[in-house]
């Protein structure tokens, strides 16, 4: 497609269980980054990756949060018994380097 | 450490008249610039950035916004705004001499544009 691809778009779940979250970045570009944004409030860096270089995870709040991308194609951001703090909006992003951002619509995570 | 400040929360302004959105920021190095809206249950879109070159900057939907280097303040402005730019708006930085790809945002601004 022609933009930044999350899925699933809207995700309910109970407290304590794993969620994994996706997002498809633009073909070709080498960035991508994960953002959460609670309600009501900005976005706060979670991961970023570059082409094949490592990660930097030092926005990732806590050991349940994981992230993996393969090259430079989809990215999966992985919860781990969530908590009901872990409700949020995370957003992704993709960019050639030094470009500006392009964002998906957001998976909207509540937790029950 | 780099920062981005948006000091309010919300600006109300009227149909027609010109609107601004304020931000700040603080980086060790060079920045580079950047405004995004976000409507109701969508991603951010970019709406302009700053790099170098010319100070004033013009971007989608008639938007436009001035680097100040002397007062790191990077403000978004439109001369007649329109209800349909009623949005969350947030700066965006990141400094290019840090070595680091992080982009830090502000808090966001909501705009409310009364008809």
């Amino acid at each position: 497609g022609a933009g930044v691809s999350q899925s699933p778009s809207n995700k309910v779940t109970e407290k304590g269980k794993d969620v994994e979250l996706r997002c498809d970045p633009i073909s070709g570009h080498t960035a991508l980054y994960w953002y959460r944004q609670r309600l009501g409030q900005g976005l706060e860096f979670l991961i970023y990756f570059q082409g094949n270089s490592a990660p930097d995870k030092s926005g990732l709040p806590s050991d349940r949060f994981s992230a993996e991308r393969t090259g430079e194609s989809v990215s999966t951001l992985t919860i781990q018994r969530t908590q009901q703090e872990d409700s949020a909006v995370y957003l992704c992003a993709s960019s050639l380097e030094r470009q500006p951002q392009h964002f998906g619509d957001g998976t909207r995570l509540s937790i029950l | 450490a780099q920062s981005v400040a948006q000091p309010e929360d919300q600006v109300n302004v009227a149909e027609g008249n010109p609107l601004t959105v304020k931000c700040t920021y603080s980086v060790s190095g060079n920045p580079y610039l950047f405004w995004y809206v976000q409507y109701p249950n969508r991603g951010l879109q970019f709406l302009l950035k700053y790099i170098t070159g010319d100070n004033l900057v013009k971007g989608s939907y008639g938007f436009e916004a001035e680097f100040n280097k002397s007062q790191t303040s990077f403000h978004l402005k439109k001369p007649s705004a329109l209800v349909s730019d009623s949005a969350l708006y947030f700066c965006a930085v990141r400094d290019i001499g840090s070595g680091t790809y992080k982009y830090i945002f502000g808090t966001g601004t909501r705009l409310k544009v009364l008809a």
